[in-house]
């Protein structure tokens, strides 16, 4: 079947710029995941969703940064006011079930954000 | 607080030859342990996972990591590495909702 998508695959857009992030996850899983992955760094988590709402979003840097999953699957990273820090591979990660980061989670390929 | 190391940033093993990859985590209670592997192009994938029961636990490709509690470590190893095995290799653990990743360890395979 088709797994987590991310759309766009890369996306380059200038300081002080609005910018939004897509996430499908596999169908049927009902706990999502935002990461942030900055070069040599491992994954860095940033929100978890179950179902629509956002189960815990300490990872999230500041009040620029916001997600959203209306329906409980497509779910929108959005950023306001870029910076040239924000530069990273941002990926999506989808789990079946309740469990929280204790199960298996799906990646997507990631959007490669470069903001100049 | 919750984090993961992850000693090595780069390691170079011939192939055919056996691997050991470290990860120390630090977590208050029983942590829920991975390992990723993540090639150039390719997404995240779960190579394998601890809850509990048996601390030796096998996963795919022909990996297997042992759970030391005493230690706080997770270490992969494989017997034999193939040159397909040359990737980074991230260990996570998870506790209540968030999942905390190491920095990576990056693997290359000399024939």
């Amino acid at each position: 079947g088709a797994g987590v998508s991310q759309t766009p695959s890369n996306k380059v857009t200038e300081k002080g710029k609005y910018v939004e992030l897509r996430c499908d996850p596999i169908s049927g899983h009902t706990a999502l995941y935002w990461y942030r992955q900055s070069l040599g760094q491992g994954p860095e988590f940033l929100i978890y969703f179950q179902g629509t709402g956002a189960a815990d979003d300490s990872g999230l840097p500041n009040d620029r940064f916001f997600a959203v999953r209306p329906e409980g699957s497509v779910s929108t990273l959005k950023i306001q006011r870029t910076e040239r820090g924000d530069s990273a591979v941002y990926l999506c990660a989808s789990s079946p079930g309740t469990s929280g980061g204790r199960g298996e989670q799906f990646f997507g390929p990631g959007t490669r954000l470069t903001v100049l | 607080a919750q984090s993961v190391t992850q000693p090595d940033i780069h390691i170079t093993v011939s192939e055919g030859a056996s691997l050991e990859l470290r990860c120390n985590y630090s977590y208050g209670a029983t942590p829920y342990l991975f390992w990723y592997v993540q090639s150039p192009g390719q997404g995240l994938q779960l190579l394998l996972k601890y809850f509990s029961g048996d601390t030796l636990v096998q996963g795919i490709k022909g990996f297997e990591a042992e759970f030391k509690r005493s230690q706080s470590s997770f270490n992969l190893r494989k017997p034999s590495v193939h040159w397909s095995d040359a990737a980074e290799y991230f260990c996570a653990c998870t506790g209540g909702f968030k999942t905390i990743f190491g920095a990576g360890t990056r693997l290359f395979v000399k024939a």
